[in-house]
């Protein structure tokens, strides 16, 4: 299967400040890029949904302008956190499906995503 | 995407085969069954997908019954390390959209 990393695997912050993730598809052209967050003990949430080249789509209830997410190339995308809080303390995780060569992934591969403390 | 149903918890022993049901009665039919898994504290793990043939791969069998409202999730000798949650999800294959988890099936394989 494609290979997903992410970057920092953990990160603590005081609050108020402000946190970049990093998710990049190391073996294939990422077409599509989702963000999700899992709080302790329950499912995982999406968060967003983004394009290469075109603004992100926001979940119901996801504050888009507190949650920046960029998606400038076919194998990166960023989450920043702005300001963030205590509540925004989670595990935060990126998945991806697109192309390799002639290969069409429509299964999406998950990066092991990156837990965040905020102070 | 359709709704599944998977039972909270089960204990399989080592060695042994693990058979993870799902039911998913209103699946549509340009739906699939995929299969991922999350072991603690990492992000999940794509496991096998189907349609309406059982499939079968280097991790485990999917077996989906004739009139697809229900599947099982076959890891054939089981060990400490397939200890995690495993998520039943059925969607349209190639959807653009996110996926949808539910509270999944915590295995726990004991020695």
């Amino acid at each position: 299967g494609a290979v997903v990393s992410q970057h920092p695997s953990w990160v603590i912050c005081k609050s108020g400040t402000s946190v970049k993730i990093e998710c990049r598809s190391l073996d294939f052209q990422a077409t599509t890029m989702f963000w999700y967050r899992q709080f302790p003990k329950q499912s995982l949430m999406l968060m967003a949904t983004s394009n290469e080249g075109s603004k992100a789509t926001y979940e119901q209830g996801v504050e888009k302008d507190k949650f920046l997410i960029n998606h400038a190339s076919l194998t990166l995308s960023t989450l920043t956190v702005t300001s963030a809080h205590p509540e925004d303390s989670s595990f935060y995780i990126c998945s991806a499906f697109g192309t390799s060569g002639i290969r069409t992934y429509n299964e999406q591969f998950f990066g092991p995503g990156t837990r965040l403390t905020v102070l | 995407d359709a709704k599944t149903t998977q039972p909270t918890s089960m204990d399989c022993a080592e060695g042994r085969a693990a058979n993870l049901p799902c039911n998913h009665s209103t699946i549509s039919g340009n739906e699939y069954v995929y299969w991922y898994r999350q072991i603690h504290s990492q992000g999940p793990q794509y496991i096998i997908h189907g349609l309406k043939n059982n499939e079968t791969n280097e991790m485990a069998s999917l077996i989906i019954t004739e009139d697809r409202k229900s599947s099982t999730l076959i890891l054939p000798h089981a060990t400490l390390r397939d200890t995690a949650v495993y998520y039943c999800i059925v969607r349209v294959r190639g959807g653009a959209d996110g996926l949808t988890f539910g509270k999944g099936t915590h295995l726990i394989i004991q020695p």
